[in-house]
């Protein structure tokens, strides 16, 4: 079975701090593909990666860097130097090609940044 | 370019009444996707769309619910009667291509209360 667990339910930091948003994924496919989204409060769901399963580079876009590692079966999400506009609830998922493209969400961290 | 299309952006109805919600996915996609999210049950699948042709129905909570994709533009996600268990935001979401689990993007999603 497909799974997605994102174990911090809430997060909260003053800005200028780092954060990690954990991802711990279950499949059993050895071909796979890994997604963070955002929800704003506006509620709109945007995209930030995708990786694919042989791909374990990690990646860096501005603040925003990501950590893929198969041997723990975990993809954490990092943002460094935290802004109040970061605040939202961030979700992990999971898609595979025998489940036909359907995305697996884990349960989302809000992540709320305090001036 | 437009990104996916929802509407109407809210909806209030009454129980027993007819919803129809409609998506216009981003033009050239292929895959059109129908999620719903509840506080509860989180983001799930209700169905999805190849070529105009569902795939897969069955996240399709009932008989109640039912989804038509009468061209490559334009899908809708019907529910009648509606019930107050409904309520929920409704997403619509595209990609593209033949590699189904490519990068899914999202509508600003239809949020529905039925009182």
């Amino acid at each position: 079975a497909q799974k997605v667990t994102q174990a911090q339910t809430e997060i909260s930091v003053v800005e200028k701090e780092d954060v990690t948003l954990d991802c711990v994924y279950e499949t059993r496919d050895t071909t796979y593909y890994l997604f963070w989204y955002k929800q704003p409060p506006s509620g709109e769901l945007v995209f930030l990666i995708r990786r694919n399963s042989f791909d374990e580079q990690n990646e860096i876009s501005g603040r925003y860097s990501w950590n893929f590692q198969k041997s723990t079966s975990s993809f954490n999400f990092t943002i460094t130097a935290s802004q109040v506009v970061d605040s939202a609830v961030y979700f992990c998922a999971l898609s595979t090609p025998n489940q036909g493209g359907k995305l697996i969400f884990g349960q989302g961290t809000e992540l709320s940044v305090k001036p | 370019d437009a990104g996916v299309i929802q509407s109407p952006r809210h909806e209030v109805t009454e129980m027993g009444q007819e919803v129809t919600l409609r998506c216009k996915p981003i033009s050239g996609h292929d895959y059109l996707f129908w999620y719903r999210q509840t506080m509860m049950r989180g983001l799930e699948l209700l169905i999805y769309f190849n070529n105009n042709v569902p795939i897969d129905d069955s996240g399709m909570p009932e008989d109640r619910f039912s989804a038509k994709m009468p061209n490559a533009s334009f899908s809708t996600l019907k529910i009648q009667p509606s019930e107050p268990r409904d309520s929920a935001v409704y997403f619509c979401a595209s990609s593209f291509f033949g590699v189904s689990t490519d990068t899914q993007y999202f509508g600003p999603g239809t949020r529905l209360t039925v009182l």
